[in-house]
């Protein structure tokens, strides 16, 4: 099971917004709505952002959005803010032995 | 309130094992998957597998069949990760993980464990 495609990188302003993709096959992404997103910063463990493609848990800023269209799962940041700026990963369940692969993660730069 | 607590790093030499253990406090123990989850240093999460705490079924990913172990205490709300054949390439930062529902994500993490493998 390979992981998924994510951009390695992504840069915004202040306000304004960015989105990170996560492309998967039909075996992962593009089969099931089991995608998920974490923010982990430096040092620190994951910490959930999105699930089930669009979902947000408690306590997570609504500026915060997921969305999936075929193997391609993205995660929007609006408004950005400097507290943003961290890693993202997405995750997926995937068919098989291997029931859960990440992406290799998006390091969001706040300009 | 809801936490994971991991047991302390751990440096081990290259074809020696390590156990890994995750306790858990504030919430019914067996209604929550458990995941575990590691990064190599300046590298990605990788998913390891998976132990359901109420009847202690597992599923692991296949890089690490043969070579890991998940194993549950439920007196002790506890679950541990066993990994031999340790190699250089096994130094990491492993995490537990709970999940609520079977592919829903995983909402509250361990603080970490740092296992070294070096001669």
């Amino acid at each position: 099971q390979s992981a998924l495609t994510q951009p390695r990188s992504v840069s915004g302003s202040p306000g304004q917004s960015v989105t990170i993709s996560c492309t998967g096959t039909s075996s992962d992404v593009g089969g099931y709505n089991y995608v998920s997103w974490y923010q982990q910063h430096p040092g620190k463990a994951p910490k959930l952002m999105i699930y089930d493609v669009s979902k947000r848990p408690s306590g997570v800023p609504d500026r915060f959005s997921g969305s999936k269209s075929g193997n391609t799962a993205s995660l929007t940041i609006s408004g950005l803010q400097a507290e943003d700026e961290a890693d993202y990963y997405c995750c997926s369940y995937a068919a098989g032995y291997t029931l859960r692969v990440f992406g290799a993660g998006t390091k969001v730069t706040v300009l | 309130q809801v936490q994971l607590v991991q047991s302390g790093a751990e440096v081990k030499k290259p074809g020696a094992s390590v156990k890994v253990s995750c306790k858990a406090s504030g919430y019914t123990f067996t209604s929550y998957y458990m995941h575990w989850v590691r990064q190599a240093p300046g590298q990605g999460l990788e998913w390891m597998g998976m132990i359901n705490p109420s009847g202690g079924s597992t599923s692991y990913a296949q890089k690490f069949q043969g070579r890991v172990t998940m194993t549950r205490d439920t007196t002790t709300s506890t679950v541990y990760m066993d990994l031999s054949s340790l190699r250089s390439e096994d130094t990491a930062v492993y995490y537990c993980a709970r999940e609520a529902n079977y592919g829903t994500g995983m909402d509250v993490w361990g603080q970490g464990t740092t296992v070294t493998v070096s001669s």
